[in-house]
């Protein structure tokens, strides 16, 4: 069965400080893992979408790295402003006979205290 | 470029109604995905269409129905409602219907069913 599965459920950290976030995926097969975030109360932005060739990608303050062969990806977040404070939602992508299927996980909620 | 755009923002109804979300994509996309997201859950997909034909169906009942127009805009119809369906319902659209697009999410309506 295909599932995503995140950790920590929930994590509260300092300002300025770096956090990781995991995501664990048994998706097949494989086409893209995808980094989501989103703000209470809205539709989730898109951070980054990376493909099965891309170990490493990132966008501002977030890094994503991901791990084909062990089915692991990562979210770095470097310097953490309080604006960071969402929820962080871990998307594969898998290639179906006529179509393709998105996998969502159930996101990580994170809080930058001042 | 206007994002996506979801009509109305807030919605009440009561057991055994019926209600109609909208969805209005960016400008030239022309797939349109519908989402359902209850809390401590993740984003649950309902379906998916393009070019005015559903491409994609996830796992509900036959009382989730939806469409596509011309112009791309998207209706979701939920009949006989259950408290169960109160949640926020979430529109993406995308430029195609393609495995690596981005979705671009729209702010949500949020149901509540009393």
């Amino acid at each position: 069965k295909n599932q995503v599965e995140q950790s920590p459920q929930s994590l509260i950290i300092l300002e300025g400080k770096n956090c990781t976030l995991q995501c664990n995926y048994t998706v097949s097969p494989f086409s893209n893992l995808r980094w989501y975030k989103q703000d209470t109360g809205r539709g989730p932005v898109s951070l980054t979408i990376m493909t099965f060739s891309e170990n490493t990608k990132s966008n501002g303050r977030y890094t994503a790295t991901l791990d084909a062969d062990t089915k692991q990806s990562s979210l770095h977040i470097t310097a953490s402003q309080l604006s960071d404070s969402a929820s962080y939602i871990c998307v594969v992508s898998a290639i179906g006979d006529s179509n393709y299927q998105l996998i969502w996980g159930a996101g990580t909620k994170l809080i930058i205290k001042p | 470029k206007a994002g996506v755009t979801q009509t109305p923002r807030y919605l009440i109804k009561t057991r055994g109604q019926q209600v109609t979300l909208s969805c209005s994509p960016i400008s030239g996309h022309r797939s349109v995905s519908w989402y359902q997201q209850t809390p401590g859950q993740g984003l649950q997909f309902l379906f998916e269409y393009f070019s005015e034909t559903q491409r994609n169906k996830g796992n509900f009942p036959g009382r989730f129905s939806g469409r596509q127009f011309s112009n791309s805009r998207s209706e979701m119809n939920v009949s006989t409602l259950e408290l169960g369906d109160s949640a926020l319902y979430l529109c993406a659209s995308s430029l195609s219907s393609g495995r690596t697009d981005t979705q671009y999410f729209g702010p949500g309506t949020r149901l509540t069913v009393l």
